[in-house]
């Protein structure tokens, strides 16, 4: 079973903070991905990576970095946090086309930006 | 760009009892990738079962099915036998022939088994 791990599980953040998001995956997975998810909508993608070093801007990427250090780890980073950034965020991982046809996600992280 | 659209925002239902969940989908591409998940009141997101777009038959696992029909852009996803824990928010998910393997989302259905 594939293990996606975010922390914090929590993070409350003051306006104009710096604040990171860590995600890490256990089973090798080349694509790794940031998603985000506001009350009563789906996930929206924010940045994804295709394996160590690469991240590429997804659908929503405004006011949000990101870094893939290496095949286990994938940050979000929000440079300046603002309260309209205050949502769930849930990090995935998975290699299409090698057997694994879905994506496997976190538990998520609650950020609260006040 | 592609769409994923759930008309439906909640649905109760009576356990033991059949449930659809519509789910209407827009892509140019000529294959694709459909998925449903499900979502537990403790915010866990699940895989529950994937239709690919070249394969006739409606895929099956367990009490899930799908119902596919491509002419219509459609793809339901069918709970049988629905049990009080099957009550969580489940989404339907695409993804288009590229080795991005983003997924585009709806915006979810709650879905309530009473007793």
């Amino acid at each position: 079973e594939a293990a996606v791990t975010q922390s914090p599980r929590n993070k409350v953040a003051v306006t104009g903070g710096k604040v990171t998001l860590s995600c890490n995956q256990t089973n090798n997975h080349n694509n790794m991905y940031w998603y985000r998810q506001d009350t009563g909508h789906g996930l929206r993608l924010i940045h994804y990576s295709y394996g160590a070093g690469s991240t590429e801007k997804g659908d929503i990427p405004d006011g949000y970095k990101a870094s893939r250090p290496s095949q286990e780890n994938f940050s979000l980073i929000l440079e300046l946090a603002t309260p309209s950034q205050t949502s769930v965020y849930f990090c995935a991982s998975g290699d299409w086309g090698r057997g694994q046809n879905t994506l496997y996600f976190g538990a998520g992280t609650r950020l609260s930006v006040l | 760009a592609q769409k994923v659209t759930q008309t439906q925002t909640s649905i109760s239902v009576v356990e033991k009892t059949t449930v659809t969940m519509d789910c209407v989908y827009e892509t140019r591409d000529s294959s694709y990738f459909l998925f449903w998940y499900k979502q537990t009141a403790s915010g866990e997101i699940v895989f529950l079962i994937r239709q690919d777009s070249y394969k006739k038959e409606n895929a099956t696992v367990g009490h899930y099915s799908l119902n596919f029909q491509k002419p219509k852009s459609s793809i339901g996803l069918i709970i049988t036998a629905t049990q009080i824990e099957d009550s969580a928010v489940y989404f339907c998910a695409m993804r288009g022939d590229t080795n991005t393997g983003k997924l585009t989302f709806g915006d979810g259905t709650v879905l309530t088994v009473k007793p």
